[in-house]
């Protein structure tokens, strides 16, 4: 079975502080794909990063990073100096052939 | 502009009304996807289609019917029989079936009275 888990549900941290959001996945298939989508409080979700799982080469966007490895079946996302616009929730998916698996979230409070 | 829109952005029912949540998408994707969202949840898969006229159900199907009888336009009705229809209703499409990434639309919340 597939699944993809956001343990944490809720964070807060203080502006320009740097925070990680974690994924841990579970698949048997060889070849899948990895996305982070963030969800601001207009509700779209807006696509971020995506990650096949022969690439794991970290990823950088700014001040966003990518951690994926395969040896822990975890592709964490993190925010250096976190300002009060990355406040939304995010999310973590896998693409199996057909469909998208999402994890339940994490809620990110940035405070000033 | 390519993109997603749906309509209308809120919407008020009265319970045992069937009521239909519209997506429309200009991007040329194949395949569309509708979601639904409880606060505090993840998003489930409802129902998805790959191409025009053919459509499959997701993990929450029941209640809900869906058409696709355009490339651009996939709506989502919500019947009398879904037993808990409030919620927040998202479109999704993408190129091709496999791996890549989804697009989203602005979604609809739905109230039932």
């Amino acid at each position: 079975a597939q699944k993809v888990t956001q343990a944490q549900t809720e964070i807060s941290v203080v502006e320009k502080e740097d925070v990680t959001l974690d994924c841990v996945y579970e698949t048997r298939d060889t070849t899948y794909y990895l996305f982070w989508y963030k969800q601001p409080p207009s509700g779209e979700l807006v696509f971020l990063i995506r990650r096949n799982s022969f690439d794991e080469q970290n990823e950088i966007s700014g001040r966003y990073s990518w951690n994926f490895q395969k040896s822990t079946s975890s592709f964490n996302f993190t925010i250096t100096a976190s300002q009060v616009v990355d406040s939304a929730v995010y999310f973590c998916a896998l693409s199996g052939t057909y469909k998208y698996i999402f994890g339940t979230g994490t809620r990110l409070k940035v405070l000033a | 502009d390519g993109g997603i829109t749906q309509s209308p952005k809120y919407l008020f029912r009265k319970e045992g009304q069937n009521v239909t949540l519209s997506c429309e998408q200009n991007l040329n994707h194949d395949a569309m996807y509708w979601y639904r969202q409880d606060p505090g949840q993840g998003l489930r898969l409802i129902y998805y289609s790959q191409i025009v006229n053919d459509f499959q159900k997701g993990d929450i199907a029941e209640g809900y019917s869906v058409s696709r009888e355009k490339k651009e336009s996939f709506p989502l009705t919500v019947t009398s029989a879904q037993k808990n229809p409030t919620a927040f209703y998202l479109c999704a499409s993408r190129f091709e079936i496999t791996y890549n990434e989804q697009f989203f639309g602005p979604g609809t919340r739905l109230t039932v009275l």
